[in-house]
């Protein structure tokens, strides 16, 4: 089955930066890849997502990068604000509404002020 | 437009004891989804259901049971509550498509069994 790798477990970066989370998966049928952002205490919330026909997607500050061939996607979030503090997570599934999301182990983004 | 609604958002159990989850979604999505949640291991699937009066098996189901006989709900259900399965439950929905659709999720409910 399909198993996802998120990297890295923290991250903190100072107001301004831009930061970068990584996720491998093993499943090469994977086709759709969300990103979650969970606040403390709140429910995931979807902040992006790509399928594998695209390479690259923006919505604003924040951007996703896909390579199929070696099955990694990262998102990357420019222009930091201590608001984007939270656990983000990455998580990929299969091609059809059937196939069932694998999600990462979380990254805690900090963004100090 | 409330959403996914569960219900309820916190509970304390009894090793041994039993109860049921409710999730309510009013968005029409076909697809209804439990997961827990534990720090350090992201959300795991439990259960899931393609449409009313239809459950599947997720990742980690032992210790569970779920029942989708309304479309917009779906009971997530503990017979014998053990302390193994304290966490953080989120009920999310998706819509039918031919590709997969981003799921929406409620609130949570933190469990905890002493």
């Amino acid at each position: 089955g399909e198993n996802v790798e998120q990297h890295p477990s923290t991250l903190s970066v100072q107001e301004g930066d831009s930061a970068v989370i990584k996720c491998t998966y093993s499943d090469s049928a994977s086709n759709y890849f969300p990103w979650y952002k969970q606040e403390l205490g709140k429910r995931p919330q979807l902040i992006i997502d790509i399928r594998s026909n695209v390479g690259e997607k923006k919505d604003q500050r924040i951007a996703v990068t896909l390579n199929k061939t070696a099955k990694h996607f990262s998102l990357h979030i420019t222009e930091t604000q201590p608001e984007d503090s939270a656990v983000y997570f990455c998580a990929a599934s299969g091609p059809y509404n059937t196939d069932k999301l694998i999600f990462g182990t979380g990254t805690r983004l900090q963004v100090f002020p | 437009n409330a959403g996914v609604t569960q219900t309820p958002k916190f509970r304390v159990l009894k090793t041994g004891q039993s109860m049921t989850l409710l999730c309510a979604q009013d968005m029409n999505h076909e697809y209804m989804y439990w997961y827990r949640q534990d720090p350090g291991m992201g959300l795991r699937l439990i259960h899931y259901s393609v449409g009313e009066g239809t459950t599947a098996k997720g990742e980690v189901p032992d210790g569970y049971n779920v029942s989708r006989l309304k479309k917009q709900n779906f009971l997530l259900g503990l017979e014998s509550a053990a302390p193994s399965q304290t966490s953080v439950y989120f009920c999310a929905s998706s819509s039918l498509g031919d590709t997969n659709q981003p799921q929406h999720f409620g609130d949570g409910t933190r469990l905890s069994i002493l």
